[in-house]
């Protein structure tokens, strides 16, 4: 069965562009989040989705950084006015069920790298 | 807020010999969850513990869960070249579903 798919897998942009990235997550999975991953650091949480809502924005580095998802399937991580410093690798997680089960194993895509130049 | 942290950052490891990471969580965990991330690929779900003191084994990988549920361990034995990689463990603190990361431990495996 296919796994999480992201697009692109590269994209580099010029600062103050604005970028958008795309998670297909695993059909029927509830659970959706979007981490970045900055060169040989770990994972740091941007946003959760329960279906379409997003009960955990928290992670969101500035106002800069928005993300939705339709249709309780694929979402869509924008980054206006991009910084050199937003440049990292963009991973999407999804997981089968509510996020109520913290239990819950999270199926990871292979990343957007994203370089702003 | 809840800091989960693991060491070593970085572990060089001779092709056979074994190695211990750790993982330390400042709040008690619900459950830890361990994940394998190869060279350029993305994080990959091991293993999860749930239980206080909870041992699981995986051929030559055993993990563990601390009785307090606020540490673990990832035990590799007789590492090989396959080994090689960053291993991250994740906590979550209730039946919440947001796993926080530690910052991972890259093993590298020289023959």
């Amino acid at each position: 069965g296919a796994g999480v798919s992201q697009s692109p897998s590269n994209k580099v942009t010029e600062k103050g562009k604005d970028v958008e990235l795309r998670c297909d997550p695993i059909s029927g999975h509830t659970a959706l989040y979007w981490y970045r991953q900055s060169l040989g650091q770990g994972l740091e949480f941007l946003i959760y989705f329960q279906g379409n809502s997003a009960p955990d924005k928290s992670g969101l580095p500035s106002d800069r950084f928005s993300a939705e998802r339709t249709g309780g399937s694929v979402s869509t991580l924008t980054i206006q006015r991009t910084q050199q410093e937003d440049s990292a690798v963009y991973l999407c997680a999804s997981s089968p069920n509510s996020w109520e089960r913290s239990t819950d194993t999270q199926y990871f895509g292979p990343g957007t790298r994203l370089t702003v130049l | 807020g809840q800091q989960v942290m693991q060491i070593p950052q970085y572990q060089h490891v001779q092709e056979g010999e074994d190695f211990t990471t750790y993982c330390n969580s400042s709040t008690t965990l619900s459950n830890i969850q361990w994940y394998k991330q190869r060279p350029g690929g993305h994080p990959v779900f091991l293993i999860q513990l749930v239980k206080s003191g909870e041992v699981k084994k995986q051929k030559r990988l055993t993990f563990q869960f601390g009785e307090a549920k606020k540490n673990s361990s990832l035990h590799i034995t007789a590492t090989q070249t396959t080994d090689v990689g960053t291993y991250f463990c994740a906590g979550s603190r209730g039946s919440w579903g947001k796993l926080q990361f530690g910052a991972g431990t890259q093993v590298v495996v020289t023959p």
